[in-house]
This record gives C-alpha cells, sequence and structure tokens, in this order.
C-alpha cells in the first residue's frame, strides 16, 4: 500500500505570492490533517478535513486555507506569502475521526517551504 | 493551555539505555503518543499509551506515564545508531477529532 504522499516536497516563493501544496493520503484513509514546522514554533496543527469538510481548524490567520476533494485528497494554500510562512508542511492520514484521539495517524514527507 | 514540553537533547552512547521525558498539560487528553523524526523526513508513530495505562513494552520501547503529574516518558533499550532522530510527544486532543498537541521535540543523539 502507497504511503502518503505530498507534492512539491520543495517550493521556493517570494514574498507576497500565493502557494498551493497537495496531499494524496492512503488508499481507503478519508481523513487528512495539515500540521506546519518551524524552529521556532515547532508543529502546529493547521486544520483537518474528513469527507471533504473542514472538521478543525489551528490558530491561522485566514491566509491559510485548504480543501479536501471527493478522491480525499486535500490541498492546503497560503495566500500573501510572508517570510514567516518558510516551513516544512506536513499533511497525515489516517482512516477516520474517531472520539478519543485513537486514530493512528500516517504523515507524509512534508513540502519545504521557502519564502524569499 | 497546549504547551507539552521536552528537554532539547540527549547523547547516549550506543548500547546504553535513553530516556526521552515529556511533561503536557491537558488532563483530558486520552491517548498519548511519541513520534520519530529522523532528517528530511515526516513523522513516524513509535508507540502509543491510553491515559487509563501506566506502562506499555513494545519490544525495545518502554513508555511510562504518571497521569498524578501529567509526565510521559520513553526508554529505548540498547539504543543504536539508527535510533538518532528527534522524538516528539504528542497528545490527543480529545473529541471527535485526530488534531494532536506535539511537543517541543527532543534530539537523541547516539555516540558509537
Amino acid at each position: 500500500k502507497a504511503g502518503v504522499t505530498q507534492t512539491p516536497r520543495y517550493l521556493i516563493k517570494t514574498r507576497g505570492q500565493q502557494v498551493t501544496l497537495s496531499c494524496s493520503p492512503i488508499s481507503g484513509h478519508r481523513s487528512v490533517s495539515w500540521y506546519q514546522q518551524t524552529p521556532g514554533q515547532g508543529l502546529q496543527f493547521l486544520f483537518e478535513y474528513f469527507s471533504e469538510t473542514q472538521r478543525n481548524k489551528g490558530n491561522f490567520p485566514g491566509r491559510f486555507s485548504g480543501r479536501q476533494f471527493s478522491n480525499s485528497r486535500s490541498e492546503m494554500n497560503v495566500s500573501t506569502l510572508e517570510l514567516g510562512d518558510s516551513a516544512l508542511y506536513l499533511c497525515a492520514s489516517s482512516q477516520g475521526l474517531i472520539a478519543g484521539g485513537r486514530n493512528e495517524q500516517f504523515f507524509g514527507p512534508g513540502t519545504r517551504l521557502t519564502v524569499l | 493551555g497546549e504547551d507539552v514540553e521536552q528537554s532539547l537533547f540527549l547523547s547516549v552512547r550506543e548500547g546504553d539505555s535513553s530516556v526521552i521525558n515529556c511533561t503536557y498539560t491537558d488532563s483530558s487528553s486520552t491517548y498519548l503518543y511519541w513520534y520519530k523524526q529522523e532528517p528530511g523526513a515526516g513523522l513516524q508513530l513509535l508507540t502509543y499509551i491510553f491515559s487509563n495505562m501506566d506502562m506499555k513494552q513494545d519490544q525495545r520501547l518502554t513508555v511510562l506515564l504518571n497521569k498524578k503529574d501529567k509526565h510521559l516518558s520513553l526508554r529505548i533499550a540498547d539504543t543504536q545508531t539508527g535510533d538518532s532522530a528527534i522524538y516528539f510527544c504528542a497528545e490527543s486532543y480529545g473529541g471527535a477529532t485526530n488534531k494532536l498537541i506535539f511537543g517541543t521535540g527532543t534530539l537523541l543523539a547516539v555516540q558509537p
């Protein structure tokens, strides 16, 4: 079974531009979560999707958005990029949402975004 | 609050045991996880423990949970150079969500 795929793996943008990152979950998984990882803030939750609906959102400005398609693939978009958006963006795939938090999540290799 | 604290760095010799510590804040967390991140890679789930357990052993890994002190630890027996990585503890947020609150990460360096 193929793992979680994220594209592109590396990206360089300039301030003010926008960017779209893609995540393909493991086949059969319907939930996708996104995290931002930076040296200063560590791993922070961005948002979570299940069955094409955003179920949770982290404490990020509205410039960060996402969506999920009917095949469970997910994209996240960052508009008007700032230098501080440089980070590793990780996507996690799981079968669904289970109350109580016991749901194994599989992470992709991430997309390294550099904003100049 | 959502602060999960870990010590930044741990250095051990190959063959020794490693103990990585984590302090979390949300007493309602139901599951606590340990993830491993190698350079240039995503996160790999190592093990987890349910909040009503004190200990869980999984091959070379032992997880200890002190719920009263909100303290979690990961012991790696017979540490190998391949165990060198950053280790993150994480707590589940509860409810119907997969959201995880991650710790600050501990860099484990294994000396040959």
